[in-house]
């Protein structure tokens, strides 16, 4: 099975801040990458697929980036409501489509 | 607008089975495929398996073979999981969440349940 490994675990910004989080892949997966936020006690939301396509509604400070193994998370200019946790997903080795341990991101 | 509506919260007991339903609305429920995803307390996302609705085809996680299974009902557009043999670290939100296939390729979750709360305890 393909493992999704992401770091930081967690991370501490300021609003307005430029943020990136990594997620490794454990085999080459071209750009099969998706990556979701969810806040407490809700639901996830994608806010990206394919590596870097921006979903419909999500805001364009919310970029991705990366192919192969190694992918991109990045807030352009953190805002209040950005503080959530993330998750990158692999959709390549489908039928089986496995998350990333999650990125906590914290308010310093 | 796309929805998935969730059964409510279930306490059950070491052992003993639990089905969740996620009932779909505002699409055509059999084009696109639905997911389950559980999260445990304080814990990650972690994928179950899947069913096209159109053909009833499943896929599950290793981890759950044996113990999940998958089944819907086109005629109320509401799709089921079913755990079974529960133990306590089963305690988890289970969600359901609606596959999609963008650019022709690339499948991701779109839209999500609510969330169903299970507790297994004693």
């Amino acid at each position: 099975d393909i493992q999704m490994t992401q770091s930081p675990s967690s991370l501490s910004a300021s609003v307005g801040d430029r943020v990136t989080i990594t997620c490794r892949a454990s085999q080459t997966i071209n750009t099969y990458v998706n990556w979701y936020q969810q806040k407490p006690g809700k639901a996830p939301n994608l806010l990206i697929y394919g590596a870097s396509s921006l979903q419909s509604g999500v805001p364009s400070r919310f970029s991705g980036s990366g192919s192969g193994t190694d992918f991109t998370l990045t807030i352009s200019s953190l805002q209040p409501e950005d503080f959530a946790t993330y998750y990158c997903q692999q959709s390549y080795n489908t039928p089986l489509y496995t998350f990333g341990q999650g990125t906590k991101l914290e308010i310093k | 607008q796309v929805q998935l509506v969730q059964s409510g919260a279930e306490v059950k007991k070491p052992g003993a089975s639990v089905k969740v339903s996620c009932k779909a609305s505002g699409y055509t429920f059999v084009d696109y495929y639905i997911h389950w995803v559980r999260q445990a307390p304080g814990q990650g996302l972690e994928w179950m398996g899947w069913i096209n609705p159109n053909s009833g085809g499943t896929n599950y996680a290793q981890k759950f073979q044996g113990r999940v299974t998958v089944t819907r009902d086109t005629s109320i557009s509401t799709a089921y999981m079913e755990l079974s043999r529960l133990r306590s670290d089963d305690t988890a939100v289970y969600y359901c969440a609606r596959g999609i296939y963008s650019s022709g390729t690339y499948h991701s979750f779109d839209s999500w349940g609510q969330g169903t709360l299970v507790t297994v305890s004693s």
